[in-house]
């Protein structure tokens, strides 16, 4: 079975902060995508990493995958409150579709 | 409209009733998915369908019976649920479920309250 689990749990920061959130497995994952769920809603894709080093920027957020395709890193630059939200990655076998998801990281971002 | 949309977003339902939920997509997509998503708990992937066939059964207990009469709809037949059956109801979509094509797009979800 493979598992992701995510560090930390819960991060609480307030507006302008930096943080990283961490996604790591001891299984390979041909790719490796990250979503952002807001209470009440589902998960949004937010990007889709599929080589190893890969690097992807979105605005104030960028994603890192692992060289050994084992793990992935988001990193958020000075926090917003509409950052608030649970991240969840999620790993991708490259057949069916049988996505692997990671534990998650709820985060509050505060003015 | 346009992505994924699921109803009720809400159901309230005693052990006893029967209830449906119902998805659609509106991506062009043919692979379709229920997943239950329970506090403190990683997403739980229950069923996949492609092109209307049903590819996993993810260990799923029978009170629940999924059902995809077109690429488009999928369903979710409930009956003689439990409490612990009480979550968010995730309906999503990808344009196949093989290859690299399996980019997943969610509904909001049903937040289902068994009493």
């Amino acid at each position: 079975t493979q598992l992701l689990e995510q560090s930390p749990q819960f991060l609480s920061i307030q507006e302008g902060e930096n943080l990283t959130v961490y996604c790591n497995s001891s299984s390979v994952f041909s790719s490796l995508q990250w979503y952002r769920q807001e209470p009440g809603e589902g998960p949004v894709l937010l990007v889709t990493v599929v080589t190893g080093g890969e690097v992807k920027k979105l605005k104030r957020l960028t994603f890192q995958f692992g060289d050994a395709r084992k793990d992935s890193s988001l990193h958020i630059t000075a926090a917003q409150p509409g950052d608030t939200g649970l991240y969840l990655c999620a790993g991708g076998p490259g057949t069916a579709s049988k996505l692997t998801f990671g534990t998650g990281t709820r985060l509050q971002v505060t003015l | 409209e346009t992505g994924v949309t699921q109803t009720p977003r809400h159901l309230v339902m005693g052990m006893t009733n029967k209830k449906s939920l119902k998805c659609e997509q509106h991506l062009g997509h043919n692979a379709m998915y229920w997943y239950k998503q329970s506090a403190k708990k990683p997403l739980e992937l229950m069923f996949v369908y492609n092109f209307k066939e049903q590819t996993e059964n993810n260990s799923v207990p029978s009170r629940f019976s999924p059902e995809c009469p077109n690429s488009s709809h999928l369903f979710l037949h409930l009956h003689t649920l439990q409490p612990e059956d009480s979550a968010l109801y995730l309906c999503a979509s990808s344009l196949s479920s093989g290859g690299a094509n399996y980019e997943q797009y969610f509904g909001p979800g049903t937040r289902l309250t068994v009493t």
